[in-house]
């Protein structure tokens, strides 16, 4: 089956710091896709990143970067000078077909 | 301007009062489905659709019904609401696997909250 597991449920950091949330997934797939999203206090859900098992390149965008690892089954998200308007709460997810799978969310909250 | 669009926003209804949430999308998607999102339970699956007259049960379908008549509409139906129902609401749609760049991302709507009294 699969999961998607981000174990940091709330992190709170300081504005200027960089932080990393964590997403570690499961599929027996062996072609799939992850995600992350954004949802800021608004609600709307904001698509910012998505990776193909095939691409283990990791990217950065500005403040941005994501690092995904096949052997871990890890596909983190680093946000480097965090600012206050980072202050949402970010899901990362999984697709292998029909389905979209998505962890719990961590809610990231900035401090000024 | 690409986008999903969901209506109503916000709504209070009663309970046993029949409602439809509308969705629509101009990205002409194959694929398009509904979600619920409680606290502490993340974004749940209710029913999704590969295209036109075509919808399959998502992982929490109970209570709801959908239909898929147009490529762009995909309502999102509740016969008789009840208060466990109440939570926000989200429609997505992406390119299906058919088409010439399947990338597979969803693009959501932006949320109908939904209370049921």
């Amino acid at each position: 089956a699969q999961k998607v597991t981000q174990a940091q449920t709330e992190i709170s950091v300081v504005e200027k710091e960089d932080v990393t949330l964590d997403c570690v997934y499961e599929t027996r797939d062996t072609t799939y896709y992850l995600f992350w999203y954004k949802q800021p206090p608004s609600g709307e859900l904001v698509f910012l990143i998505r990776r193909n098992s095939f691409d283990e390149q990791n990217e950065i965008s500005g403040r941005y970067s994501w690092n995904f690892q096949k052997s871990t089954s890890s596909f983190n998200f680093t946000i480097t000078a965090s600012q206050v308007v980072d202050s949402a709460v970010y899901f990362c997810a999984l697709t292998g077909g029909d389905k979209i799978i998505f962890g719990k969310g961590t809610r990231l909250h900035i401090l000024p | 301007e690409a986008q999903v669009t969901q209506n109503p926003r916000y709504l209070i209804t009663v309970t046993g009062k029949k409602l439809t949430v509308t969705c629509s999308q101009n990205m002409n998607h194959e694929y398009m489905s509904w979600y619920r999102q409680d606290p502490g339970l993340g974004l749940r699956q209710i029913y999704y659709s590969m295209n036109v007259e075509v919808t399959d049960k998502g992982d929490v379908p109970e209570g709801y019904k959908v239909s898929r008549k147009e490529k762009r509409n995909f309502p999102l139906i509740l016969e008789s609401p009840s208060p466990n129902q109440t939570s926000l609401y989200f429609c997505a749609s992406k390119s299906g696997t058919s088409e010439p760049i399947p990338t597979d991302t969803q693009y959501f709507g932006p949320g109908t909250r939904l209370t049921v009294l």
